[in-house]
């Protein structure tokens, strides 16, 4: 069974900074992918960046970038320019490539704090 | 579309009392997936359906547990004989049947079950 480890279960940033936040992931699969996702709190979960396990390419959205090294499935997240609204819970998920049984597999969380 | 929903948001029972959520997934969407997640942790994969099929069910789900998607539009989740140990926010999600980066998840806003 695939298993996704936040090992920081807080952080915190100045506005403006950049912040990194960790996730490692166990599987023997080949082909997945992971994810971040933003849960605001009291608001409903979003997604905010997706790997492909197969691109060795970083993925990007904006300000938020990730480092994938699939070797030592390890899946950071990178929020650049730290704003006030980035404050929240932060989740790293895997999904397998399987067209059946692609549920998530979520990691226990890191709360983002973001001081003005 | 105005995303998946979910009713009621927040639900208060005795324990002992049965509940039902609702969740009504984005109208093209034919997955649907139900999850719980307890305070500060992530959300636990219950069961998913596939169209009117459920094809997924976690170990978390027992006996008391029950969902269905009765005609492949919205579904519910009831539990029977409520115990303090079930009280969670319940989420529901919805994707497309997609392998691939298609079958990304979107979710709904959660149920919160408080169980005195």
């Amino acid at each position: 069974a695939q298993t996704v480890t936040q090992s920081q279960p807080e952080m915190s940033v100045q506005e403006a900074e950049t912040v990194t936040l960790s996730c490692t992931y166990d599987t023997s699969e080949s082909d997945y992918y992971l994810f971040w996702y933003k849960q605001p709190p009291s608001r409903q979960m979003i997604l905010v960046i997706r790997q492909e396990a197969y691109k060795q390419q970083n993925a990007t959205e904006n300000r938020f970038s990730v480092n994938f090294q699939k070797a030592a499935k390890s899946f950071s997240l990178k929020i650049s320019d730290s704003q006030l609204g980035d404050a929240a819970m932060y989740f790293c998920a895997y999904r397998s490539d399987m067209e059946y049984g692609n549920k998530l597999v979520f990691g226990a969380g890191t709360i983002l704090r973001v001081k003005s | 579309d105005t995303g998946v929903s979910q009713d009621p948001r927040h639900k208060i029972t005795k324990r002992g009392q049965n509940v039902t959520f609702r969740c009504d997934p984005i109208s093209e969407h034919n997955r649907l997936y139900w999850y719980r997640q307890t305070l500060g942790q992530g959300p636990e994969f219950l069961t998913y359906f596939q169209n009117e099929a459920q094809l997924e069910k976690s170990r978390l789900l027992s006996d008391r547990f029950s969902a269905e998607r009765p005609k492949g539009s919205f579904s519910t989740l009831e539990i029977q004989r409520t115990e303090q140990g079930d009280s969670a926010m319940y989420l529901c999600a919805s994707s497309l049947g997609l392998a691939g980066a298609r079958g990304e998840q979107y979710f709904g806003p959660g149920t919160r079950l408080t169980v005195t």
